[in-house]
């Protein structure tokens, strides 16, 4: 049972604009910086933001993320089918001295 | 290029250990943490630890106290994760994975391809 919680799926269509939300602690998301992954079957997760809101070079803007307290979002506008894969929260945990993942969630685009 | 290339699949009696390396290239091994992050079959990412590849200091995550070891071989600018006393849960793939430039940030810009360890009596 994962400390940083994530609704195991998500959907959309064409076009739809979808948040993923990541739920945690104080002791994690509410004092430390959230990250955000991508990850195609068979594939290594592919860093989508850090700090929060940092996009690294490369990924869409149509991708934004965010955080307000001990929860963060991922939002994903103008949705296209390639976008469909599973998307994971990190962040770092005071107490347990350790990277902590979300669940992972997964993005269907229908 | 800079990239990371781990070691090959294995496949493991229950009870064993396992070693798996990440070669690190194109970027100043030194200068960035390393960590080890595994995904068992149909499961979410779960964090092992880290390591400073320049000093070798590392922590690990509570779950694998006493059954993960990692070092570091500058020579090579390679990493290595053992796990010993292996179970049939272990059955994972085991990647490594670079934090930002000097102090950590735990966030994972570039990643090796993963190692898939089997466990298999």
């Amino acid at each position: 049972q994962s400390v940083v919680t994530q609704p195991p799926s998500a959907s959309g269509t064409p076009g739809q604009r979808v948040t993923i939300s990541c739920s945690g602690r104080s002791s994690n998301i509410g004092n430390n910086p959230v990250n955000w992954y991508q990850q195609f079957p068979g594939t290594a997760p592919k860093l989508l933001f850090y700090n929060n809101d940092q996009r690294p070079s490369g990924v869409p803007d149509r991708f934004s993320g965010s955080k307000s307290g001990t929860s963060a979002s991922l939002a994903i506008s103008g949705l296209q089918s390639e976008d469909e894969a599973d998307y994971y929260c990190s962040a770092w945990d005071d107490s347990l001295n350790a990277v902590v993942f979300g669940g992972g969630t997964t993005l269907t685009v229908l | 290029q800079v990239q990371l290339v781990q070691s090959g699949a294995e496949v493991r009696k229950p009870g064993a250990s396992v070693k798996v390396s990440c070669k690190a290239s194109g970027y100043t091994f030194s200068s960035h943490y390393m960590h080890w992050v595994r995904q068992a079959p149909g499961q979410g990412l779960e964090w092992m630890g880290m390591i400073n590849p320049s000093g070798g200091s590392t922590r690990y995550a509570e779950k694998f106290q006493g059954r993960v070891t990692m070092t570091t071989d500058t020579s090579t600018s390679t990493i290595y994760m053992e796990l010993s006393s292996l179970r049939s849960e272990d059955r994972a793939v085991y990647y490594c994975a670079r934090d930002r430039y000097g102090s950590s940030g735990y966030y994972f810009r570039l990643w090796g391809q993963g190692t898939l360890v089997i466990i298999s009596s």
